[in-house]
């Protein structure tokens, strides 16, 4: 069966440092994988996702994430926070049936 | 376009009581998802229609739950006999197809007194 690690329930950087949203994946073969974030009061919202064509993938306002087979990871990056990153966020990967298989979600508090 | 709409945005029920949250999907999306979020913790899935039938109710908890989608598009989640561990948010998402990407509507918060 597919799940999803989230490796930090909580993560505290300055604004302007960089961000670092750890995941782990179980999956008996190659998955897709999602990262969504979940800003307070606003329906979830997909950063991005990889479908196993580049395993560097790139999402929107400026986060990227990288496929490791070797390390089953999909950690979630970005190189330098923004007050308006604060959110929850999830790793993510589709079950059977198209259904999605959340992780515990990471909540990311930048300081100013 | 419009997104995925969510009504009522918040509900405040008294155990034992009957409750209907609705899901309005986004237009020509053949795919419905229900998922559950607890206080906490990651979405958990429910249940999943393709067109007016559910494909996989795998995630239902008990049979106090159950979902409609008679026309393939407007989907109806009922509980019966509410409990106060039914409180969560109840969030809705639909793709085009399934598997594709899914769009989450705002949820509806279910509060059990």
């Amino acid at each position: 069966a597919q799940s999803v690690t989230q490796l930090d329930s909580h993560v505290s950087v300055s604004e302007g440092t960089p961000v670092l949203l750890r995941c782990n994946y179980s999956s008996s073969y190659s998955p897709s994988l999602f990262w969504y974030v979940q800003h307070p009061n606003k329906g979830l919202q997909l950063l991005l996702k990889y479908t196993s064509a580049a395993t560097l993938v790139k999402g929107i306002n400026g986060f990227e994430a990288e496929f490791k087979k070797s390390e089953t990871s999909f950690h979630l990056t970005k190189p330098s926070a923004h007050m308006s990153d604060a959110a929850e966020y999830f790793c993510v990967v589709p079950g059977n049936t198209g259904k999605l298989i959340f992780g515990q979600g990471t909540t990311l508090q930048v300081k100013p | 376009g419009a997104g995925v709409s969510q009504t009522p945005s918040n509900k405040v029920t008294e155990k034992g009581k009957y409750v209907e949250l609705r899901c309005d999907p986004i237009s020509g999306h053949t795919a419905l998802y229900w998922y559950r979020q607890s206080l906490g913790q990651g979405p958990e899935f429910l249940i999943y229609f393709q067109g007016t039938g559910a494909a996989d109710d795998s995630g239902l908890p008990n049979d106090r739950f159950f979902a409609v989608r008679p026309e393939g598009s407007v989907s109806t989640l009922k509980i019966q006999r509410t409990e106060r561990g039914d409180s969560a948010v109840y969030l809705c998402a639909s793709s085009y197809t399934s598997p594709d990407t899914q769009y989450f509507g705002p949820g509806t918060r279910l509060t059990v007194l």
